[in-house]
């Protein structure tokens, strides 16, 4: 089973489209990001939620709205797309809060990544 | 500001060579995460290792190990017999104990050669 899953995990697009990028995690963690890997493999995160919460919100375009509907999910949505969006979107999820009995993990753990081609 | 810094981009090796990614970090906290994780050519992203910033002890995982130094502000991988699997590009982060965000190298390409 997949603990981390993104789809699709390739998006071909055109400039002035609006698409989404969908993330599932399967290992009950309570906070969700979303990172960017430019050409240059270069990766920065963009948004964090816990709980459902939004609590990173890099510089980011508002072109780019996140969205989780419950802690399982967070999706990220694009309007407009422009050609410098073009980059592979990894999605990660991690526990953060203490466990009970236990220490928080804080490791995240990465989907496949959705590589964007926007022409 | 935190800063990690991956000074070596490509690294060619032949395998069973021995090779060592180095890792510098810059942060004021005083206490952090640090992460070392491999890309290989199809693209996921694995994670190594998670190494706190009160636990300098060096860390042994079959042919890897990681050599943690706060006085240097480092955190050195070492894949000893390296093997053409290995090849990959590796990435080292820099997590604050206070916000979730991991703050990534440039990354290490890695080539092993057979």
């Amino acid at each position: 089973d997949t603990a981390v899953s993104q789809t699709p995990k390739y998006l071909v697009t055109q400039m002035g489209n609006d698409k989404s990028i969908k993330c599932e995690q399967n290992l009950g963690h309570d906070t969700m990001y979303w990172y960017k890997q430019d050409s240059k493999k270069f990766l920065k995160i963009m948004f964090s939620y816990n709980n459902k919460e939004l609590i990173i919100n890099e510089t980011v375009p508002n072109r780019f709205s996140p969205k989780s509907p419950d802690k399982a999910h967070l999706n990220l949505h694009i309007n407009s797309l422009e050609l410098g969006d073009s980059a592979v979107y990894f999605c990660a999820s991690s526990q953060e809060s203490w466990l009970a009995g236990g220490r928080a993990q804080n490791i995240q753990y990465f989907g496949a990544g959705t590589r964007l081609s926007v022409l | 500001a935190q800063k990690v810094t991956q000074a070596q981009t490509e690294i060619s090796v032949v395998e069973k060579e021995d090779v060592t990614l180095d890792c510098v970090y810059e942060t004021r906290d005083t206490t952090y995460y640090l992460f070392w994780y491999k890309q290989p050519p199809s693209g996921e992203l694995v994670f190594l290792i998670r190494r706190n910033s009160f636990d300098e002890q060096n860390e042994i995982s079959g042919r890897y190990s990681w050599n943690f130094q706060k006085s240097t502000s480092s955190f050195n991988f070492t894949i000893t017999a390296s093997q053409v699997v290995d090849s990959a590009v590796y990435f080292c982060a820099l997590r604050s104990s206070n916000t979730g965000k991991l703050i990534f190298g440039q990354g290490t390409t890695l080539q092993v050669k057979p």
